[in-house]
């Protein structure tokens, strides 16, 4: 059973400012890590899918970057804005088909 | 909208009820993995199909609870006896891939209450 850590666990910003969150992982049988952001009365959205060492995502002003040696993935948000808000997931896959995630961080962006 | 469809989206029950949960996948979509998430978890694999075959249950996955996925369509979550313990959020979620670099697209949830 994987041990997946995000922190923190919640985040109040105010509009504008950038953030950014912390996914925890074993590094050893690493095979992807996947981010996915979750609102309220809604599906969870994937974000990134991330495989290789010293990747780097980008989605508009949220980007990604994957340490597989250590075991950590940034996710940053630049310029928050309060359509962010919402609890950021991240899942690592290894190999068993299923994914294991963290306890999320949770995004209040205030206007 | 990711295309994946829940129904209920909210079901509220008394204790030793039977409920049972539905989840239509993007069409063609093979895989199909049931999820739930209790309050401050985050969602914790229950077990997963190829097209009609189930593959792999967790150990969360007690003998009250069993799911099908006839003609490898859509596919449904039943629990017996519902317990307040099973108050939760269930989550579907499928894709078309084969591995796991491939996206799965989650479904809104139902929600169980379990009086």
């Amino acid at each position: 059973i994987l041990n997946v850590e995000q922190s923190p666990q919640s985040l109040h910003v105010q509009e504008g400012d950038s953030t950014n969150f912390t996914c925890s992982f074993p590094s050893s049988n690493f095979y992807a890590l996947h981010w996915y952001r979750w609102e309220t009365a809604k599906s969870p959205e994937a974000l990134f899918v991330m495989t290789l060492n010293g990747d780097e995502k980008k989605k508009g002003r949220i980007s990604a970057t994957l340490n597989t040696k250590e075991g950590y993935s940034y996710l940053y948000i630049k310029g928050s804005q309060p359509e962010d808000s919402a609890t950021y997931l991240c899942a690592p896959g290894a190999g068993s088909y299923q994914l294991t995630f963290g306890k999320g961080t949770k995004l209040s962006v205030i206007p | 909208d990711t295309g994946v469809s829940q129904n209920p989206r909210h079901k509220i029950t008394k204790r030793g009820q039977n409920v049972t949960f539905r989840c239509d996948p993007i069409s063609e979509h093979n895989r199909l993995y049931w999820y739930r998430q209790t309050l401050g978890q985050g969602p914790e694999f229950l077990t997963y199909f190829q097209n009609e075959a189930q593959l792999e249950k967790s150990r969360l996955l007690s003998d009250r609870f069993s799911a099908e996925r006839p003609k490898g369509s859509f596919s449904t979550l039943e629990i017996q006896r519902t317990e307040q313990g099973d108050s939760a959020m269930y989550l579907c979620a499928t894709l078309a891939g084969w591995g796991d670099t491939d996206t799965q697209y989650f479904g809104p949830g139902t929600r169980l209450t379990v009086l």
